[in-house]
């Protein structure tokens, strides 16, 4: 069945850049989405990608795709403490019924 | 607006007792579903709704049950309890066509002793 790999653990100093991978086996995915768990809560949507673009870019988020090898990215540009936090990745054709990654936990340090 | 609301927040189940998980939200969307998320797995569908009267089974909906009544609520029945059902369980809903988006609740931890 379809798949969503991520690394489990990613550490960073602050004011670095973070960069949050992620891979996935269903080609028909047509969404790929990030979302940000803070501790003790609920998901919350960071962004999208449709699948026919390459990159997208927002405020100190960039996606990138790289739908021949599956490939989807995350980099938070000058990390801060408050980015601490689980992060998925997560895929659809079209629809509400998501394939989630695993989630990366990531620790800022300061 | 309240946004997707969870009760309880914590609950602690004996082996075979039964007890409904209550999911809620306020913004009149269609799709409602609940997720199970385990260490190392991510989140896991296991029942679905895509209007009131409509439910569905996701990945893992073994030993749950779900109805769907109103719109506006989503419970979760956990049948008998085991303890490979203790879990942190979200509920989410949808209500724009793309980008799909979901709203997730603030979740409940279940322990099953």
């Amino acid at each position: 069945g379809e798949d969503v790999e991520q690394s489990l653990f990613l550490s960073v100093r602050e004011g670095d850049s973070s960069v949050i991978n992620c891979t996935y086996t269903d080609s028909s995915s047509t969404y790929l989405y990030w979302y940000k768990q803070e501790p003790g809560a609920g998901l919350q949507l960071l962004t999208y990608i449709f699948s026919n673009m390459d990159m997208k870019q927002d405020q100190r988020l960039t996606v990138l795709l790289n739908k021949k090898d599956k490939h989807l990215s995350l980099r938070i540009a000058d990390t801060q403490t408050g980015d601490s936090a689980i992060y998925f990745c997560a895929g659809t054709s079209g629809t509400y019924k998501y394939i989630f990654g695993t989630g990366t936990r990531l620790k800022v340090l300061a | 607006n309240a946004g997707v609301t969870q009760t309880p927040k914590f609950q602690v189940l004996k082996t075979g007792q039964s007890m409904t998980l209550q999911c809620a939200q306020d913004m009149n969307h269609e799709y409602m579903s609940w997720y199970r998320q385990d260490p190392g797995m991510g989140l896991r569908l296991i029942h679905y709704s895509v209007g009131a009267g409509i439910t569905d089974q996701g990945e893992v909906p073994n030993g749950y049950n779900v109805s769907r009544s109103t719109t506006e609520d989503f419970p979760l029945r956990l049948l008998s309890a085991a303890p490979s059902q203790t879990s942190v369980y979200f509920c989410a809903s949808g209500g724009d066509l793309s980008p799909y988006e979901q709203y997730f609740g603030p979740g409940t931890r279940l322990t099953v002793t």
